[in-house]
């Protein structure tokens, strides 16, 4: 396992259209999150999942952003009719669950670039 | 609702000078995790503390975790150009199992 894949690296669309991305976590995480990153701030979350459930997606998400993990192991991240806005770098990461409920530490992926023009 | 604020923001320093980051919560955390980000890469993890008044090192790093578990520091002795980036601490509360990330300290490093 080479650790959490993102793709595309990078991608550039027209206001309005809608994207997808795509996150393949470490194979033995049960946990995957999706965040968003901005030039000089820290990574904003916007939603997690435990095996197939999404059990928290941020209230600053408007309905244009959606997230699936269907089989528990990859996971698609939707933005429709993008906006200038929504231009960031979107970074998936994954762990596992230890005692608690806490975490173990976030590998994350290399991240996928937006640039809405 | 819960917030995780670091300080200083920036920080330029001699190479081998110290380095310290703090981190403050404004509620009592159940957990606390440090990450550095390259410029250009993503944040990859360092360490977590757990339990109260916890110590941890690696190397020339080291971490600590506030009695009251609200508060958090790390320390980099002798610093080294190779610890250019930015420092972020993250911690989750109570039962929510997601991670506040602080805004992250960004050190450079003068040769």
């Amino acid at each position: 396992d080479t650790g959490v894949s993102q793709d595309p690296r990078h991608k550039i669309t027209k206001r309005g259209q809608n994207v997808t991305f795509r996150c393949d976590p470490i194979s033995e995480h049960n946990r995957l999150y999706w965040y968003r990153q901005t030039l000089g701030q820290g990574p904003e979350f916007l939603t997690y999942f435990q095996n197939e459930a999404q059990l928290e997606k941020s209230r600053l998400l408007s309905d244009r952003f959606s997230a699936e993990r269907p089989k528990g192991s990859f996971s698609t991240l939707e933005i429709q009719r993008t906006e200038q806005g929504d231009s960031a770098m979107y970074l998936c990461a994954s762990s596992l669950a230890g005692g608690g409920g806490i975490s173990h530490g976030y590998t994350f992926g290399s991240g996928t670039r937006l640039t809405v023009v | 609702g819960q917030q995780v604020m670091q300080i200083p923001q920036y920080q330029h320093v001699q190479e081998g000078e110290d380095f310290t980051t703090y981190c403050n919560s404004s509620t009592t955390l159940s957990n606390i995790q440090w990450y550095k980000q390259r410029p250009g890469g993503h944040p990859v993890f360092l360490i977590q503390l757990v339990k109260s008044g916890e110590v941890k090192k690696q190397k020339r790093l080291t971490f600590q975790f506030g009695e009251a578990k609200k508060n958090s520091s790390l320390h980099i002795t002798a610093t080294q150009t190779t610890d250019v980036g930015t420092y972020f601490c993250a911690g989750s509360a109570g039962n929510n199992r997601k991670l506040i990330w602080g805004l992250g300290t960004s050190l450079a490093v003068n040769p």
